[in-house]
């Protein structure tokens, strides 16, 4: 069965530019997260959502970060006027639900963004 | 704020081996504690989770232990191979609970022919 796909794998930008990276989750699935993972360290929790729900957006950096989940399916995550700093793989992954029971959460390739 | 951390960045052993990958957390609040194996360009994969009301849990290989008294987790490794070659991070799911992870730094482990 599909895993959790990510587009672009690579995306170089220039500093200023906005990017749209996209994550299709697991069929099935009520739960996507977002996290980003710098260059050797773990991963930084951005943002999740679930089903209907208000999204957790607890973790976005600055307010130039922003992402939608349309139809509960695939998510778009946006970064405007990217700075170097934003530089990172950003990982996408899903779960059948969240909420206050933990789930495996699936995570998928990752975009790696570059800043120049 | 809260934090998971490793205490050691890189681990190298030998093939055959049994590895212990350590990990020190601070949220008293978390019920599950899982971890992740990355291998160079992949996502993470889950490799076991435990459950903060255990305290030992085995997998195919693998052993996690929990001591909640000093909030230590490790990952042990039996008979250690080469596709064992990756970052291992430990997560929690913090306050709240639920899958909202928290994640250590890892840690590259290195297995030698």
């Amino acid at each position: 069965g599909a895993g959790v796909s990510q587009s672009p794998s690579n995306k170089v930008t220039e500093k200023g530019k906005d990017v749209e990276l996209r994550c299709d989750p697991i069929s099935g699935h009520t739960a996507l997260y977002w996290y980003r993972q710098s260059l050797g360290q773990g991963l930084e929790f951005l943002i999740y959502f679930q089903g209907n729900s208000a999204p957790d957006k607890s973790g976005l950096p600055s307010d130039r970060f922003s992402a939608e989940r349309t139809g509960g399916s695939v998510s778009t995550l946006t970064i405007q006027r990217t700075q170097q700093e934003d530089s990172a793989v950003y990982l996408c992954a899903s779960s059948w639900t969240s909420g206050r029971s933990y789930n495996e959460q699936f995570f998928g390739p990752g975009t790696r963004l570059t800043v120049l | 704020g809260e934090s998971v951390g490793l205490h050691l960045p890189t681990l190298s052993v030998q093939e055959g081996d049994n590895s212990i990958i350590n990990c020190a957390y601070s949220n008293s609040a978390s019920d599950y504690f899982i971890w992740y194996k990355q291998e160079s360009g992949k996502g993470p994969q889950f490799i076991i989770d435990i459950r903060s009301n255990m305290d030992k849990r085995q997998g195919q290989r693998v052993t996690v232990l929990l001591n909640k008294t000093v909030k230590h987790l490790s990952l042990q490794i039996a008979a250690t191979q080469p596709g064992d070659s990756a970052v291992y991070f430990c997560a929690e799911n913090g306050e709240g609970g639920g899958n909202k992870l928290t994640f250590g730094t890892g840690t590259q482990l290195k297995v030698e022919l």
